[in-house]
């Protein structure tokens, strides 16, 4: 099975903070990597598939991008509703193993 | 409006089984794949279940399998889990999720559930 590791495993940002979130893959999976928001007690909200393409519905400062076996998660100005655990997810096998996390918080 | 509502989670003991159900409204259900994703208290997402939009093909996490088996009534727009010989380490939240496509690659889960709670305890 092709594993997923994400970095950092939490981060603390600040209202306006760059943002990034790693996430790389034990062999190559070209652009078939999924990224998922999941706030406290809700379901995880599908962001970005495909590496890079958004989400409909989903704000224009998260972007994704990488290929092969490094990937990356960018929140361009953090806002206060982006404070979650982001996880990313690999498209291109079975099984779609998910990273194990990323912890936004408060500075 | 696209709408998963899962239900059948509960205590069980160890060795025991439930059913879980996930009713599907707002799409048409028998386009997408659909699939299982599990969440233990305080950890990250693990995909558990997974079928084709037929219901002719299923996946299965290496953890479950012989164990849990997924299925769907497209009469009932529902899809279900059912879980046997559970244990300890299955106790999770348990969510369905609709697939962008037939479980093909580059598939994504774009609308989840609320999940439904199942604890195995003694």
């Amino acid at each position: 099975d092709i594993q997923m590791t994400q970095s950092p495993s939490s981060l603390s940002a600040s209202v306006g903070d760059r943002v990034t979130i790693t996430c790389r893959a034990s062999q190559s999976i070209s652009n078939y990597l999924n990224w998922y928001q999941q706030k406290p007690g809700k379901a995880p909200k599908l962001l970005i598939y495909g590496a890079s393409s958004l989400q409909s519905g989903v704000p224009s400062r998260f972007s994704g991008s990488g290929s092969g076996t490094d990937f990356t998660l960018a929140i361009s100005s953090l806002q206060p509703e982006d404070f979650a655990t982001y996880y990313c997810q690999l498209s291109y096998s079975t099984p779609p193993t998910f990273g194990g996390g990323t912890k936004v918080e408060i500075k | 409006e696209v709408q998963l509502l899962e239900s059948g989670g509960g205590l069980v003991q160890p060795g025991g089984s439930l059913r879980l159900s996930c009713a599907v409204s707002g799409f048409i259900f028998t386009n997408y794949a659909m699939t299982w994703v599990r969440q233990a208290p305080g950890k990250g997402l693990e995909w558990v279940a997974a079928i084709s939009a037929s219901g002719g093909s299923t996946f299965y996490a290496d953890s479950v399998m012989g164990r849990f088996t997924i299925s769907r009534d497209s009469s009932k727009h529902t899809l279900f889990l059912q879980t046997n010989s559970l244990r300890v380490d299955d106790t999770a939240l348990y969510y369905c999720a609709k697939v962008t496509g037939d479980w093909t690659r580059g598939d994504a889960f774009d609308i989840w559930g609320q999940g439904t709670v199942v604890t195995v305890s003694s």
